[in-house]
This record gives structure tokens, sequence and C-alpha cells, in this order.
């Protein structure tokens, strides 16, 4: 049973235009959300967070965007580069459960 | 500052080998995990400790798999006897002790092919 869901499995987007990485959860105990970015050949890296207590975290060309009650949340790219095509993983935790729980990625392609 | 660091990078061994994954947590930090990355499952978490300790092996898939933390410093994942479908990335990754999320920070994975 899947916790953490992300529908898309891949993304095209053209360079310069938005890009929105979409995640789905069902425990309501998570507080603290995530997002990883992958290139191929290395570990992924952190990204982003938010807390459970915001709806918005921003930095730079990145935000996170967190609908509790839809149990949701976005990352968006703006303005997406081609360097950005990745794989990104949307990850979950709560403090009753001191690991994190993982989406199985979105494979985002941007396009010159 | 140094990241968390794997051994090998890559690894092709045949069947029934012993396979011995390596790993550096990043100075500081008390919480240590091991991942496999498929293409069919995803980032599943096999084993965690917190200062040395193991504190949850349930996502360890069967007793061929074993881990060990001897210290701070250094943590092996074991594979006997290695079969084909444990072929994969296996990642390892550290954290502080603060909750802040549970941030992990990754090491760039161990690419095993067991032939």
């Amino acid at each position: 049973d899947q916790q953490v869901k992300q529908n898309s499995p891949s993304l095209s987007v053209q360079e310069g235009r938005i890009s929105i990485l979409n995640c789905d959860y069902t425990n309501s105990m998570f507080d603290y959300f995530l997002w990883y970015k992958k290139y191929p050949a290395e570990g992924p890296t952190f990204l982003i967070s938010i807390s459970s207590i915001k709806d918005k975290n921003e930095d730079g060309r990145f935000t996170v965007f967190l609908n509790k009650s839809a149990k949701h949340l976005s990352l968006h790219i703006v303005p997406s580069q081609p360097g950005d095509s990745a794989v990104y993983f949307c990850a979950a935790s709560s403090r009753e459960v001191r690991k994190l729980i993982w989406g199985l990625g979105t494979s985002l392609a941007v396009n010159p | 500052d140094a990241g968390v660091i794997q051994s090998p990078r890559h690894e092709v061994t045949e069947m029934g080998q012993e396979v011995t994954l390596r790993c550096k947590p990043i100075s500081g930090h008390d919480y240590l995990f091991w991942y496999r990355q498929t293409m069919m499952r995803g980032l599943e978490l096999l084993i965690y400790f917190n200062n040395n300790v193991p504190i949850d092996d349930s996502g360890m898939p069967e007793d061929r798999f074993s881990a060990k933390m001897p210290n701070a410093s250094f943590s092996t994942l074991k594979i006997q006897p290695s079969e084909p479908r444990d072929s994969a990335v296996y990642f390892c990754a550290s954290r502080t002790t603060g909750y802040e999320g549970n941030t992990i920070y990754f090491g760039e994975g161990s690419w095993l092919t067991v032939v």
C-alpha cells in the first residue's frame, strides 16, 4: 500500500515554461514533505521541503505547494531549464516514523 | 565537506558470490540508511541505524542480506549468496539527529550486477 504516490511517471516540458510535478499522500500523520532530484548515475539530492504548518515554500525557481485537505503537494519549476531534466522524488515523514516514505518518482524532460 | 562515500561504484559478480558494499557517512551524522533502487519498486529502505545500532531492518529482503555498522564512520551491506534479482543500485544515506523533516543525504550509489 503506497502512502506516497506520484501518478505521472514522466513529464515533458518546453524550456522556459512551467513544470508542475504532483504528489499525493494518504497518511494524515505526515508533517514534513520533501522533494529530491536525481540525475542518472548519481544519488538523489535534496531540493526543497515544506512543513505541514505552511502551504507554500519557495527557493529560487522552485516552489512547493501543500494542500493538506486534499493531501496533495506539487513542485513548480519556473522557468524550466534543460538542466532540470531528472527524476524527481516526493517523500514524506512524520515525527512518529523517523524514516522517509517515498514516491516512485517522475521523470522530467525539459526540451530546448 | 565530504559527502556520503560509497564503494565500489560498480560491481559485477557471478551468482552465488558474496558481495560487500561499503559506506562512510557524513561526519557527525548519527543516522545511516541503506536503500535499494529498482525500476519496479523505486527507492526501498532496506535498513537504518541510529548511533551504530540497527533500528529497523524490516526492509531487508531475506536472510541473504546483512548489514553492520561497527563504528560511526563505516557501514557495510553484505549479500551472500548473491542472485541475479539482487541487481540494482544500492544507496547509502545519512542524517543528523534533529528532525528537520528527516532530510537525508545520499551517496552516489553502488551499481551491482549479478550475472
